[in-house]
């Protein structure tokens, strides 16, 4: 299968800094790439999806102004976490799809954040 | 609101038994089928894709799909302790490969040595 590649894999911050997380599809170019995060025992929710060259689409109830996403190249998207707050302590996790595929995602190790 | 639902758990299936782990999703328009499995603390990992009726089968996983009844289901065949992990199922929920896929809350499965 592909492989997607996020950093950092865990990252502990005080509350009201920014975060910076990245991802990175290896052996392939990803023109879209999806954010997910994952409190503990509940399911994957989408936040956004990424798209190359062009801004991201935001799912509901996802505040765009402090979940700034970046996707310059083909195979890097970021994910930032502005003026984080304990609430935002969270598994954040990124995907891709390969072109001309089923469909399926692949994802990356996930980075675990923690606010203090 | 399009929703995929599972059995939240946990399944406790002996080891060596066949573990069954059922989803059923609203959207009647979507197309392509996944089961991903979730170790405690690690991202999810594709086990199998399915869109077409009936049952596919690799290895020990057989995944089976209802679109009359809008119900996907995943076959464990001798059930290691390994297997022991959540299992997501997911649905594309269009037409399109690069439509969004929506997960299920997933099911935890335990396999007792």
């Amino acid at each position: 299968g592909a492989v997607v590649s996020q950093h950092p894999s865990w990252v502990i911050c005080k509350s009201g800094t920014s975060v910076k997380i990245e991802c990175r599809s290896l052996d392939f170019q990803a023109t879209t790439m999806f954010w997910y995060r994952q409190f503990p025992k509940q399911s994957l929710m989408l936040m956004a999806t990424s798209n190359e060259g062009s801004k991201a689409t935001y799912e509901q109830g996802v505040e765009k102004d402090k979940f700034l996403i970046n996707h310059a190249s083909l195979t890097l998207s970021t994910l930032t976490v502005t003026s984080a707050h304990p609430e935002d302590s969270s598994f954040y996790i990124c995907s891709a799809r390969v072109s001309g595929s089923i469909g399926e995602l692949f994802f990356g190790e996930g980075s675990r954040l923690t606010v203090l | 609101q399009k929703e995929v639902e599972q059995n939240s758990g946990p399944l406790s299936v002996p080891e060596g038994a066949i573990a069954s782990l059922n989803c059923t999703y609203s959207d009647r328009g979507s197309q392509s089928f996944f089961w991903y499995r979730q170790y405690s603390g690690k991202s999810p990992e594709l086990i199998m894709f399915i869109y077409s009726n009936g049952d596919k089968e690799d290895g020990r996983f057989t995944a089976q799909l209802n679109k009359a009844s809008q119900y996907v289901s995943l076959l464990i065949r001798d059930s290691q302790p390994s297997d022991s992990a959540t299992y997501l199922c997911a649905v594309n929920q269009g037409r399109n490969r690069d439509d969004k896929i929506i997960f299920g809350k997933g099911t935890r499965l335990h396999i007792l040595p």
